[in-house]
């Protein structure tokens, strides 16, 4: 069962870049990466998926290593409604179960 | 159209009390996942369905949980004996099919308050 690490919070400016790493040490082959982004009183909401290299939408950049064991999430250009808790999920297929791990969370609090 | 919707969206209840909690998921989407978010905490993995089956349920914290599916579509999370630790904000998601690769649309979530 694939472990997530994450740090616990993170500052920023507005229109700066930030990254936020998540350690998955024990990924699985068959494992994607996702990240979610969680505002108060909502339910966490999709931000980007990957499985190797680098990915890129229209609001993030996700960057995973060759070895998988960990992946950095990207935002360009942060405002401040990007404050917001991120989450990092790796998916395990174990037999006919299925576990999946959320990172305990970044709160990423972006300051004017 | 129409998201993952939850009810009660608050739920007060006294220690001892059942309480039952319910999720509709979007429409053909045939996985389904309840997850327990305590306040200031991550998310917590409980269980999930694919179609009207559960093949893990090892993430429920006791035998007091418990999550029936019927029909492939709703879902409900029953709690019985409730405790004060039970009280957290109860998220269900649904995505389209099984398999890590497929994105989880979640609810607003349900408030549990156990006094």
């Amino acid at each position: 069962l694939a472990k997530t690490t994450q740090p616990i919070s993170m500052d920023s400016y507005e229109g700066q870049e930030v990254n936020i790493t998540c350690s998955h040490n024990n990924i699985a082959t068959n494992d994607y990466i996702t990240w979610y982004q969680q505002f108060p009183s909502q339910g966490p909401r999709f931000i980007i998926q990957g499985y190797k290299t680098k990915v890129t939408n229209e609001v993030a950049s996700l960057f995973i290593p060759a070895d998988r064991k960990s992946s950095t999430l990207s935002l360009p250009r942060v405002s401040l409604s990007d404050t917001a808790v991120y989450y990092c999920l790796v998916g395990a297929v174990s037999g006919s179960a299925r576990q999946l791990t959320f990172g305990s969370g970044t709160q990423l609090t972006v300051l004017p | 159209g129409a998201g993952v919707s939850q009810s009660p969206s608050n739920k007060v209840t006294e220690k001892g009390k059942d309480v039952e909690l319910r999720c509709d998921p979007i429409s053909g989407h045939t996985a389904l996942y309840w997850y327990r978010q305590s306040l200031g905490q991550g998310l917590e993995f409980l269980i999930y369905f694919q179609g009207n089956s559960a093949p893990d349920k090892s993430g429920l914290p006791s035998d007091r949980f418990s999550a029936e599916r019927t029909g492939g579509s709703v879902s409900t999370l029953t709690i019985q004996r409730t405790q004060q630790e039970d009280s957290a904000v109860y998220l269900c998601a649904s995505s389209l099919a099984h398999g890590s690769a497929n994105e989880q649309f979640f609810g607003p979530g349900t408030r549990l308050t156990v006094l």
